[in-house]
């Protein structure tokens, strides 16, 4: 089974530029995640998809980022400009069902984000 | 916010000895998850034990949940130089949301 794909796997820009990440879940799996991880600090959920819908964005900074799932399958997480506190490993996973209760979720290998 | 805050945030040990990394949180819980993440790679999941459970095993790991202390341990016995990595758990509260702690960091000498 193959596993959660992510491209690009490094990324470098410069401040108030535009970015995109690319995620394809495993096959069949109905929710899609998106952390940010800084160094040294825990995974932070950005967003959440279930199928085509967001059940959790709380924390995504709405201003500059932005993340669809068209087709409920694969996922693009952009940020439009960045910031020098964006710079950190941008993580996608998925999960067989989600939803209330959560379960096991599968991470890809994420992408690494230098802002400068 | 964080809920759960693991305890010690870095460890270093002989390979062959065994590891014990906590994990202690703030609020009632659905289901607590132990992930690893070697460097460079993503998160890889251990195991999820749930709040009416008090003890799982899975090859060399043990993991404890006490819901009176709000707390978890994972124990990693006869730790090898592969083991070295970093450790986080993972709460759900019941919610859509699973918030992950900022980590232990364990490393094992050969």
């Amino acid at each position: 089974e193959a596993g959660v794909a992510q491209s690009p796997r490094y990324k470098i820009i410069e401040k108030r530029q535009s970015v995109a990440f690319w995620c394809n879940p495993i096959s069949g799996h109905a929710t899609l995640y998106w952390y940010q991880q800084i160094l040294g600090q825990g995974p932070k959920l950005l967003i959440q998809f279930q199928n085509n819908g967001v059940v959790d964005d709380s924390q995504l900074p709405k201003d500059r980022f932005s993340a669809e799932r068209l087709k409920g399958v694969d996922s693009t997480l952009k940020i439009q400009p960045a910031k020098l506190e964006d710079s950190a490993v941008y993580l996608c996973a998925s999960s067989p069902r989600g939803g209330v209760g959560q379960e096991t979720q599968y991470f890809g290998p994420g992408t690494r984000l230098l802002v400068l | 916010s964080q809920q759960g805050e693991e305890d010690p945030q870095a460890l270093s040990i002989q390979e062959g000895e065994n590891a014990t990394m906590n994990c202690s949180y703030k609020t009632s819980i659905n289901n607590l998850q132990w992930y690893r993440q070697n460097s460079g790679r993503g998160l890889v999941h251990l195991i999820l034990i749930r709040s009416n459970e008090r003890e799982k095993h899975s090859g060399r790991l043990r993991v404890t949940l006490d819901t009176s202390k709000k707390s978890s341990s994972l124990l990693i016995t006869a730790s090898r130089a592969a083991d070295t990595a970093s450790y986080f758990c993972a709460t759900n509260t019941g919610g859509f949301k699973t918030i992950f702690g900022a980590g232990t960091r364990l490393f094992v000498k050969a």
